[in-house]
C-alpha cells in the first residue's frame, strides 16, 4: 500500500530565512503525482506546488520550490525568504491510481519574525 | 466563485445520533472526495465519487455513507455516532483525477459525547 511520511511535526524558521520539509513515499507505481497542500489556522487547505514523477525537473511556485529524488522516493519542500504568512501545516500527498490522493501527517511551520 | 461549500461548520452530537454533513461544489467537477482529519494523523479518505452515481471506499468507510445523485452534491451521513467519529471532516474536489488540484471546503468540526 502506498504511504507517505511526514518524518518532521513541528518546524521553525526565522523571518526572511529558507526551510526545508521532508516528505518520503513508498509506492511500487512508475507514474504518480505529488502535491504540498498548505492549512493556514483559518483550516483552508491550499495547493502550494505540484510534480509530476515522470519530469526530471523540480517544480518551482515563486519562493517554493521542490527537490524530487525519484529513486529515493523523497519530495522535500523549500521555502525561501520565508513570510509570517507561511505558518501553517504543511501537507505532502501523492497520487497514483486515477482516483485517490493520499496524504502525510503534515508538519506545523512556525515563522519567528 | 463558492467552490466548495460545506455546512455546518461545526456540530456536537450525542453518541448513537446520526447526521449529514452537507457538500455542495459549483465548479462542475466529476470527482469529489471526504476526508477525516485527526491531529497527528493527515487526512484520511473516507469515500470518494468519480462521477453522478458512483461512489466507493476510501481507507476509513466504516461507519459512514454516501451518495452522488448530482454532479454538485456530496453528502456525508454518519449513522450511530460513536467518540472515535470525533474529527474534522474536509469535503474535496477536483476536476480530473489524482493529477488535478483539490479544491477544499473548510471543513466541519464534528464532536461526539
Amino acid at each position: 500500500a502506498q504511504t507517505v511520511t511526514q518524518s518532521q511535526p513541528e518546524m521553525s524558521v526565522q523571518e526572511a530565512e529558507t526551510v526545508t520539509l521532508s516528505c518520503t513515499y513508498d509506492t511500487s507505481e512508475s507514474d504518480y503525482y505529488l502535491f504540498w497542500y498548505k492549512q493556514p489556522p483559518s483550516r483552508q487547505m491550499i495547493l502550494v506546488i505540484r510534480q509530476e514523477a515522470y519530469k526530471q525537473q523540480n517544480a518551482t511556485e515563486n519562493r517554493f520550490s521542490v527537490n524530487f529524488q525519484k529513486a529515493a522516493k523523497s519530495f522535500s519542500l523549500k521555502i525561501s525568504d520565508s513570510q509570517l504568512g507561511d505558518a501553517a501545516m504543511y501537507f505532502c500527498a501523492y497520487g497514483a491510481s486515477y482516483d485517490k490522493v493520499i496524504f502525510g501527517p503534515g508538519t506545523s511551520l512556525s515563522v519567528i519574525p | 466563485n463558492a467552490g466548495v461549500t460545506q455546512t455546518p461548520k461545526f456540530r456536537i452530537l450525542k453518541i448513537g445520533q446520526s447526521m449529514t454533513l452537507q457538500c455542495t461544489q459549483d465548479m462542475n467537477h466529476n470527482y469529489m472526495y471526504w476526508y477525516r482529519q485527526d491531529p497527528g494523523m493527515g487526512l484520511k479518505l473516507i469515500y470518494y465519487s468519480v462521477g453522478a452515481g458512483i461512489t466507493d471506499k476510501g481507507e476509513v468507510p466504516n461507519g459512514y455513507n454516501v451518495s452522488r445523485s448530482t454532479t454538485e452534491d456530496f453528502p456525508l451521513r454518519l449513522e450511530l455516532a460513536a467518540p472515535s467519529q470525533t474529527s474534522v471532516y474536509f469535503c474535496a474536489s477536483t476536476r480530473g483525477g489524482v493529477n488535478t488540484e483539490a479544491f477544499f471546503g473548510q471543513g466541519t468540526r464534528l464532536t461526539v459525547v
